[in-house]
């Protein structure tokens, strides 16, 4: 079956330092990536998404791209801030329409900005 | 405006209880999800219902029963509950004829059973 593996946590960097977080799938076909963040005791926010290989998702500072060849989908900030620590969840879904999909979600990385 | 909401946001009650948690989105989206977060931050799914119907239906006790009256709402009703229903539970809703599957989650009902 589909399966996400995540960086493990916690990460703590110290504010403008460089984030990554890694990301490799295991999927048959194409499926669509996302980059999903979860702020203290809220729900799931979309952060950035790709549909097709070689397509980069960006957003807030964030950009990751799809990569085919190494089943990867890693997630990069060049400058983090204090309000960037959250739980970050790297996930997938096959590509289909007209049938319901569920998302299959990595492990989930904490991220601890320090000032 | 709230796009996916849920009730309660915390709900905390004694083992063999039974309890309900609903949801509802305004997005318009035919298709709704129950998916549980266990105290390592881990999201699985356990429902998908379009336009009413069950559609996903994952390992799940049958002392959870989904129901949706409409498809704006989807209910979650837990029997007899144990210790190890203690989780966050996330509700989200979704396009079914969108291919790329993005999905909208509500804020999470945290379940303490004591």
């Amino acid at each position: 079956g589909d399966s996400v593996t995540q960086m493990e946590g916690p990460v703590t960097l110290s504010e403008e330092a460089f984030l990554t977080i890694n990301c490799t799938y295991t999927a048959t076909g194409y499926p669509s990536l996302f980059w999903y963040v979860q702020y203290p005791g809220e729900g799931l926010q979309l952060l950035l998404k790709a549909t097709k290989a070689d397509d980069k998702g960006s957003n807030k500072g964030f950009e990751a791209t799809y990569r085919k060849e190494t089943t990867s989908f890693h997630l990069e900030k060049g400058s983090v801030q204090v309000s960037d620590s959250a739980v970050y969840f790297c996930a997938l879904s096959p590509i289909s329409s007209g049938s319901a999909r569920q998302l299959t979600f990595g492990s989930g990385t904490q991220l601890t900005v320090l000032p | 405006d709230t796009a996916v909401s849920q009730t309660p946001k915390y709900l905390v009650t004694q083992m063999g209880n039974d309890k309900s948690i609903k949801c509802e989105q305004n997005l318009g989206h035919d298709t709704m999800y129950w998916y549980k977060q266990d105290s390592k931050k881990f999201l699985k799914i356990m429902f998908s219902y379009n336009n009413k119907e069950l559609i996903i239906n994952e390992t799940v006790p049958n002392r959870f029963s989904p129901k949706s009256p409409d498809k704006a709402h989807l209910n979650l009703h837990i029997n007899s509950l144990e210790l190890g229903d203690s989780a966050v539970y996330f509700c989200a809703s979704s396009d079914i004829e969108v291919p790329y599957n993005e999905q909208f989650f509500g804020p999470g009902t945290r379940l303490t059973v004591l």
